[in-house]
């Protein structure tokens, strides 16, 4: 059982490149999340999905567009990378969704670094 | 604005003994909270949660507890072993919303 699957695990860009983060899970979950970890910033939710074809911000969304193409899969794009956005990504899903008192399940993560 | 924060960047305990690590939070509405666990190059891990109807819960060598009054929740780990090694992440959500808010993090070091 994969569980939540990221892709790609590691990607260098130069500034103004665009890219788009994939993430699947294969556990039939409702809502799925994208995170960014920064040393000292701890994890920051960027979008969140709380079910197939919804999306809403989180903390720190601008720079950021998301899809949720169904209900297993949850992209994450930079239209135009900037240094700032060199982080770690983490993608998260949750079966009924926290405000049913559910927890998130964590993907390995993708290192992205922008120069 | 930091709304979970987690005031000790790093804590250090000998092995068997309590580790005790902190979260504070400032927004009123939160109403359940989750301790996550992670280790280097890997996600974090889910290792305990506790509603606001609650103000203790239990699961194994794993105790939260919630101070409702003070805004505060700590997560207790007895007796603590090596394999403890990790950064706690304290997550905080507000009932009405799927958004999870994370702190800062503590990193515990267990040593012999």
């Amino acid at each position: 059982n994969a569980g939540v699957t990221q892709t790609p695990k590691f990607q260098v860009l130069k500034t103004g490149q665009s890219m788009t983060l994939q993430c699947a899970q294969d556990m039939n979950h409702n809502s799925m999340y994208w995170y960014r970890q920064d040393p000292g910033m701890g994890l920051r939710l960027i979008y969140y999905s709380a079910s197939e074809g919804t999306t809403d911000k989180g903390e720190v969304p601008n720079g950021y567009n998301v899809s949720r193409l169904n209900k297993r899969e949850f992209s994450l794009r930079l239209e135009s990378a900037a240094p700032s956005q060199t982080s770690v990504y983490f993608c998260a899903s949750s079966e009924q969704g926290i405000f049913k008192y559910g927890e998130l399940f964590f993907g390995e993560g993708s290192r992205l670094t922008v120069l | 604005d930091q709304q979970v924060k987690q005031n000790s960047p790093s804590l250090s305990v000998q092995e068997g003994r309590i580790s005790i690590l902190n979260c504070d939070y400032t927004n009123s509405m939160f109403d359940y909270f989750l301790w996550y666990k992670k280790y280097p190059a890997e996600g974090p891990t889910f290792l305990i949660s506790i509603s606001s109807i609650k103000d203790k819960n239990e699961d194994g060598r794993f105790t939260v507890f919630l101070n409702k009054s003070a805004k505060h929740l700590s997560l207790h780990i007895v007796p603590s072993q090596p394999g403890d090694s990790a950064v706690y992440f304290c997550a905080a959500s507000a009932g009405n919303t799927d958004k999870l808010i994370f702190g800062t993090g503590t990193r515990l070091q267990v040593f012999p």
